[in-house]
C-alpha cells in the first residue's frame, strides 16, 4: 500500500532563516505531488504541484519554492522566512492516471518567531 | 462568493445521532466530489470519493451528490466520539482540487 511521509512534524524558525520541508511517497511510481498550506479555520491553499521530476508549477507567487529531485520526493524551501509563512504545510500525492483523489501526509506545523 | 461554501460549525451531537454535513458550490465544471476527515494536528484523510449524482455508501458513511442543485452531503449514522474531527468537502475539476473551509464536528459521549 502507498504511504506518504512528511518531516519534521513541528518546526519553530526565526524570521529570515531558511526552510526545507521534505515529503516522500512509498508504494507508487510517477505520482503527482502537491504542497498545500492550511490556515486556521480555512480551507487548503495549493502552493505547488509536480507531475514529474524537475517539473514544478506554482499556484501562488510568494516567498516559497519547491523542488522534486527524485520521483517520490518533494521539497518545500525558502531562503528567508517571513512571519506570514507560519502555518500548517501539507504534502499530498495522487496517481498519475485519470482523475484520482489526493492523499495527504500528516503535515508540518511551522511557527515563525 | 467562494466557489465552495461550507458551514464551519462547530456541530455538536450526542453519540448515536445521525450527522448531516453539507457543502454548496458554484462551479458547474466540478466533476468529482470528495469528503476528507481531519483530526487535530493531522493531515486530511480521504473518506469518500464520488463522481455522479446520487448516493454512495461505505459503512456508516453515505455521500450524496446533487449536481443540479450544486449541493453535496455526507451522512454519518450511529455517530461515535471517535468521529469528532473536522470534515472537509473537496471538488475536482481537471485534477485541481477546491476545498471547503471545513465543518468541526463534536460527538458527545
Amino acid at each position: 500500500s502507498q504511504t506518504i511521509h512528511q518531516w519534521p512534524a513541528t518546526l519553530v524558525q526565526p524570521v529570515g532563516s531558511p526552510l526545507s520541508l521534505e515529503c516522500t511517497v512509498e508504494g507508487t511510481s510517477n505520482p503527482n505531488l502537491y504542497w498545500y498550506r492550511q490556515a486556521a479555520g480555512r480551507g487548503l491553499q495549493l502552493l505547488f504541484y509536480s507531475v514529474g521530476i524537475g517539473q514544478i508549477s506554482s499556484e501562488v507567487p510568494q516567498n516559497l519554492s519547491a523542488s522534486r529531485p527524485q520521483d517520490r520526493q518533494f521539497i518545500l524551501s525558502s531562503k528567508k522566512l517571513l512571519l506570514s509563512d507560519s502555518g500548517f504545510y501539507l504534502c499530498a500525492w495522487s496517481a498519475r492516471q485519470g482523475d484520482q483523489p489526493q492523499h495527504f501526509g500528516d503535515g508540518t506545523r511551522l511557527s515563525i518567531l | 462568493q467562494k466557489e465552495v461554501e461550507q458551514d464551519p460549525g462547530p456541530l455538536s451531537v450526542p453519540e448515536g445521532a445521525i450527522v448531516s454535513l453539507n457543502c454548496t458550490y458554484s462551479n458547474s465544471a466540478f466533476q468529482y466530489f470528495m469528503w476528507y476527515r481531519q483530526y487535530s494536528r493531522k493531515g486530511p484523510e480521504l473518506l469518500m470519493y464520488t463522481y455522479s449524482s446520487g448516493n454512495k455508501e461505505d459503512g456508516r458513511f453515505t455521500a450524496q451528490v446533487d449536481k443540479s442543485s450544486k449541493y453535496i452531503s455526507l451522512f454519518i449514522r450511529d455517530s461515535q466520539p471517535s468521529d469528532s474531527a473536522t470534515y472537509l468537502c473537496a471538488m475536482m475539476e481537471r485534477r485541481a482540487l477546491t476545498f471547503g473551509s471545513g465543518t468541526r464536528l463534536q460527538v458527545q459521549p
